[in-house]
């Protein structure tokens, strides 16, 4: 299984509404990923997990919650979004910083999230 | 800091021609370098990478790019452009940041491709 794959693929909700976007890989990856990505715009990385431990936050505001629960999942909860939240979310995962020459980065195909 | 720069919004090439995404790159040391594709509300795919040896890449879907130290340079190339190439494409140079390997990415081109 060399994929990412990410649920729900497209996702509308209130500005009051809780709901939550998944994260799946079976690669024996160690490092998963969150980015935001606007259109025609490159990825922008909102958070990195390494070892299921945060490691990078890029000082993303508090209505998005990250959750790694394992070495094959991560969740993005997300709690009283704005209009401006609306995206393409993308998750990707590789090996750390080992020093390896092919750590394997693999995004999946991402939730585009409608905030009304 | 690394950082690859695309000086080009938009690339538009008839079909059957050759096609090419430029590229320059600015690192500390030995760049490792990628080309992703974007179709359409998809994810990012890998197309190719420079890591060490040849200048000449060759990755998916009858890409290849080219690897200049002298010019900083890493263009994407094809040699007969198809219609379903037409995407956006990003330049990328990897960069280490709290223990994870982190692709900085280009501002993206679009590349239309037209029959």
């Amino acid at each position: 299984d060399t994929e990412v794959t990410q649920t729900p693929k497209h996702l509308v909700m209130g500005m009051t509404n809780k709901k939550s976007l998944k994260c799946e890989q079976h690669m024996g990856h160690r490092a998963m990923y969150w980015y935001k990505q606007k259109a025609k715009k490159p990825p922008e990385l909102m958070f990195v997990y390494s070892y299921e431990k945060l490691s990078i936050n890029e000082s993303v505001p508090s209505r998005f919650s990250p959750e790694c629960p394992n070495s094959s999942l991560l969740n993005l909860h997300l709690h009283a979004l704005q209009p401006e939240d609306s995206a393409l979310y993308l998750c990707a995962s590789s090996q750390p910083a080992t020093g390896a020459v092919n750590y394997g980065y693999t995004f999946g195909s991402g939730t585009r999230l409608t905030v009304v | 800091a690394q950082s690859v720069a695309q000086p080009e919004d938009q690339v538009k090439v008839a079909e059957g021609n050759p096609l090419t995404v430029k590229c320059t790159y600015s690192v500390s040391g030995n760049p490792y370098l990628f080309w992703y594709v974007q179709y359409p509300n998809r994810g990012l795919q890998f197309l190719l990478k420079y890591i060490t040896g040849d200048n000449l890449v060759k990755g998916s879907y009858g890409f290849e790019a080219e690897f200049n130290k002298s010019q900083t340079s890493f263009h994407l190339k094809k040699p007969s452009a198809l219609v379903s190439d037409s995407a956006l494409y990003f330049c990328a140079v990897r960069t280490e940041s709290g223990g994870s390997y982190i692709p900085t990415f280009g501002r993206g081109t679009s590349l239309i491709v037209h029959p």
